[in-house]
């Protein structure tokens, strides 16, 4: 099956300018998570989505940090404005998304890596 | 939230002997605990996982021990090869799917 597609795979902004990420889930999975991976950090979730509604977005930076998944597919990060502390991979990933139970394993796309000058 | 520390963040082993990451969690209703492997510059990978109901998993050279009441969980890695050189994360996740990771643990196997 295919993977977990993002796009771009590397950005480099200046602070305060806007960008965007976007990621396109396994066909099927109804769970979709961003993380921001520091580099020499684990990755920490930022929103994670259940079909086109918001789970948990408890760790997502609200005044700068957007994120959207309308039709329940694909999803988009947004940055804006941008600051220097945003440089990281930004990783997204997704799950079957069946309800009750255990976790679900995620698989993770390849990531976008953003450098803030 | 969930909090899941890693120990050690770095660890060096000669090729053929074993390694041992600890992760530890806060949450008692965390019941699935995966472990990932990431090579330099790409995505994580799944290597092995654990479930709440299970205290051992093992699958060929890898094994993953959990206890609950202590609410820590450890990655063995027997015979190691120089291919296995790569960070490690452990998480912890709940009903719900809300995943929290540690810090990783970068290994080195010398030849």
């Amino acid at each position: 099956e295919a993977g977990v597609a993002q796009s771009p795979r590397y950005k480099i902004i200046e602070k305060r300018q806007s960008v965007a990420f976007w990621c396109n889930p396994i066909s099927g999975h109804a769970t979709l998570y961003w993380y921001q991976q520091i580099l020499g950090q684990g990755p920490k979730l930022l929103i994670q989505f259940q079909n086109n509604g918001v789970v948990d977005d408890s760790q997502l930076p609200k005044d700068r940090f957007s994120a959207e998944r309308l039709k329940g597919v694909d999803s988009t990060l947004k940055i804006q404005p941008a600051k220097l502390e945003d440089s990281a991979v930004y990783l997204c990933a997704s799950s079957l998304g069946s309800s009750g139970g255990a976790g679900e394993t995620q698989y993770f796309g390849p990531g976008t890596r953003l450098l803030v000058l | 939230g969930e909090n899941v520390e890693q120990h050690p963040s770095t660890l060096s082993v000669q090729e053929g002997d074993s390694a041992v990451i600890k992760c530890t969690y806060s949450d008692s209703a965390s019941n699935y605990f995966p472990w990932y492997k990431q090579e330099l510059g790409k995505r994580p990978q799944l290597i092995i996982d654990i479930r709440s109901n299970v205290g051992e998993k093992k699958d060929q050279r890898i094994a993953v021990t959990l206890n609950k009441t202590a609410k820590h969980f450890s990655l063995h890695i027997t015979e190691t090869q120089p291919e296995d050189s790569a960070v490690y994360f452990c998480a912890a996740s709940r009903t719900g799917n809300q995943f929290y990771f540690g810090t990783g643990t970068s290994l080195t196997v010398i030849p």
